[in-house]
């Protein structure tokens, strides 16, 4: 069964600074998708990022971009110039193949 | 908004009761998913439909729990005999059936049982 690991229960980053939130995932496909999604206290979860595993080029969403690493199996979301409404848990996700597998998530306040 | 909506937001219900959910996607949502989410956790999948169909249950949906999905349309999740373990973020989402496609979510009901 395929797992997604986040290691960083939670992350604080200076408004305007840059972050990197870790993810690392277990699976025996050579084709899949893998996701990042936001959910802000209290609201809806929403998806800030996707990257399929045949790509080897890195996805990037405006100031949302990630490393992924296949052979290492790891799927970092960095988020530059960090903006007070980029406070909210963020997930990882693999799909497996018709549901998400989620990690724990992270945490991620922004100081003013 | 992500055009999920997902009826009541909150239920408070003492042990032993019944409760049902509903879910109601965006239109061209072909699939339907529920998952659960504790406090501190991700969401753990529960099961999802394929219009009417539902094609897939995880090992966490007792025989306590029931989904349908009448008409492809609406989905609703029924709780029979709560207990204290069920107290959770109940999610639905959408999508259109394809891998890449992101998948909806709605804001979810919390439930706690008393």
């Amino acid at each position: 069964a395929q797992t997604v690991t986040q290691s960083q229960p939670e992350m604080s980053v200076q408004e305007a600074e840059t972050v990197t939130l870790s993810c690392t995932y277990d699976t025996s496909e050579s084709d899949y998708y893998l996701f990042w999604y936001k959910q802000p206290p209290s609201r809806q979860m929403i998806l800030v990022i996707r990257q399929e595993a045949y790509k080897q080029q890195n996805a990037t969403e405006n100031r949302f971009s990630v490393n992924f690493q296949k052979a290492a199996k790891s799927f970092s979301l960095k988020i530059s110039d960090s903006q007070l409404g980029d406070a909210a848990m963020y997930f990882c996700a693999y799909r497996s193949p018709n549901k998400l597998v989620f990690g724990a998530g992270t945490i991620l306040r922004v100081k003013s | 908004d992500t055009g999920v909506s997902q009826n009541p937001r909150h239920k408070i219900t003492k042990r032993g009761q019944n409760v049902t959910f509903r879910c109601d996607p965006i239109s061209e949502h072909n699939r339907l998913y529920w998952y659960r989410q504790t406090l501190g956790q991700g969401p753990e999948f529960l099961t999802y439909f394929q219009n009417e169909a539902q094609l897939e249950k995880s090992r966490l949906l007792s025989d306590r729990f029931s989904a349908e999905r009448p008409k492809g349309s609406f989905s609703t999740l029924e709780i029979q005999r709560t207990e204290q373990g069920d107290s959770a973020m109940y999610l639905c989402a959408g999508d259109r059936g394809s891998s890449y496609n992101e998948q909806f979510f709605g804001p979810g009901t919390r439930l706690t049982v008393l």
